[in-house]
């Protein structure tokens, strides 16, 4: 079974500070991992996705992410945050040698960037 | 492409009447979902399709919810009678194997 973890709830950060958004998973295999945004009265964006390669993934918007095999961790992350970052985040993941397995998605964290 | 279209945005039923929510996917992309989200479970996993057929229905919560995919390039949700508690917003999403999803606007539902 695969499942992925945001412990979060809520992320609070001052413009300008950088910013980091955990993920924590569980796969069987390898993992494919992926970060979306959804604002306000969105739908989902896909933001970054990691298969295989260079453990730091860059994405949309500035945002990058770090793969940690060890630690099973694929946390968010951003050198600068902007009061526009504000959105709900949210981590999914599944084995990517399972070929019919589809994500599972974090219950998401809200973000807050204060001016 | 537009990317994934649903119809309507806003609807907005009485109890016990049939809701039927639209979507049309990105043009080649072979897997098609379809999520809930509220604010007590956040985003759900109704049900998916691979190819027009459906793989997984095991997050369709009651027999009152159904979902069909007659083409590639359409898919709707139903559900019927509506009750109350069915009030979400519901997403359709769109992928090609199964790499990033393509998120849809979303469809707010209220019923009362």
């Amino acid at each position: 079974a695969q499942s992925v973890a945001q412990p979060e709830d809520q992320v609070n950060v001052a413009e300008g500070n950088p910013l980091t958004v955990k993920c924590t998973y569980s796969v069987s295999g390898n993992p494919y991992l992926f970060w979306y945004v959804q604002y306000p009265n969105r739908g989902l964006q896909f933001l970054l996705k990691y298969i295989t390669g260079d453990n730091l993934v860059k994405g949309s918007y500035g945002f990058e992410a770090e793969f940690n095999k060890s630690q099973t961790s694929f946390h968010l992350k951003k050198p600068s945050a902007l009061v526009s970052d504000s959105a709900l985040y949210f981590c999914a993941g599944r084995d990517a040698s399972g070929g019919s397995d589809i994500p599972t998605f974090g219950r998401g964290t809200s973000l807050i960037v204060h001016p | 492409d537009a990317g994934v279209i649903q119809s309507p945005r806003h609807e907005v039923t009485e109890m016990g009447q049939e809701v039927t929510l639209r979507c049309k996917p990105i043009s080649g992309h072979d897997y098609l979902f379809w999520y809930r989200q509220t604010m007590m479970r956040g985003l759900e996993l109704l049900i998916y399709f691979n190819n027009n057929v459906p793989i997984d229905d095991s997050g369709m919560p009651e027999d009152r919810f159904s979902a069909k995919m007659p083409n590639a390039s359409f898919s709707t949700l139903k559900i019927q009678p509506s009750e109350p508690r069915d009030s979400a917003v519901y997403f359709c999403a769109s992928s090609f194997r199964i790499h990033e999803a393509f998120f849809g606007q979303g469809t707010r539902l209220t019923v009362v």
